[in-house]
């Protein structure tokens, strides 16, 4: 089993639309959960970045994490075309190797206008 | 991420000719990183390194090298011992106890 999994998709949407996307992990020492969002040719930008369980938002886009379940998602409301773009799941442990991330492969999104 | 450079954008490789990549950074943090990123699939990290003139191999350090004489600069250099390095290669910083942040990286080709 793979530490992170990430479904590829590809997802199309039509703009306005709630987008979920998800990541599921099985290592329990993750604490620190990332998501990025990585235009076509370009470096992935840092959108949400949350520590162990809850909720935390941040204008169009919510980040949940549940480790009871080992699951991440992010939501983005009132989607807009500008939003196509691969997202990536990331998460890496606290403690002495807390250099490291572990990335899904990522999810590709289109929003169609 | 203006912070970050990295450069060229584009770069060809002849057969058995070793490659270098820059990554310069502005931010002043102290860990800087280099990952691999191929279609379909999550970045790989090459090598990282935490402080000046310190660094460690990644998950796929083979047919790379490194150096960090100065805080801001990681340069990755793809050898020709590297027999698939067709890729879009990825340079990230941290520091602050922030995530990481990345450049706009450097996809490399084979001629």
């Amino acid at each position: 089993q793979k530490e992170v999994e990430q479904d590829p998709g590809p997802l199309s949407v039509p703009e306005g639309a709630i987008v979920s996307l998800n990541c599921t992990y099985s290592n329990s020492a993750f604490q620190y959960f990332m998501w990025y969002r990585q235009y076509s040719r370009k470096g992935p930008e840092l959108l949400m970045y949350t520590y162990s369980s809850g909720n935390k938002e941040d204008g169009r886009f919510t980040a949940q994490v549940d480790k009871s379940s080992k699951y991440i998602s992010l939501f983005i409301r009132d989607s807009q075309p500008s939003d196509s773009a691969t997202y990536l799941c990331a998460m890496k442990r606290s403690g002495g190797s807390n250099y490291k991330l572990t990335f899904g492969k990522g999810t590709l999104l289109t929003v169609n206008p | 991420d203006g912070g970050i450079t990295q450069s060229p954008k584009y770069l060809f490789r002849k057969e058995g000719q070793n490659v270098t990549l820059s990554c310069e950074q502005n931010l002043n943090h102290d860990a800087m990183y280099w990952y691999r990123q191929d279609p379909g699939q999550g970045l790989r990290l090459i090598y990282y390194s935490q402080i000046v003139n310190d660094f460690q191999k990644g998950d796929i350090a083979e047919g790379y090298s490194v150096s960090r004489e100065k805080k801001e600069s990681f340069p990755l250099t793809v050898t020709s011992a590297q027999k698939n390095p067709t890729a879009f290669y990825l340079c990230a910083v941290q520091g602050g106890g922030q995530p990481q942040h990345f450049g706009d990286g450097t996809r490399l080709s084979i001629l």
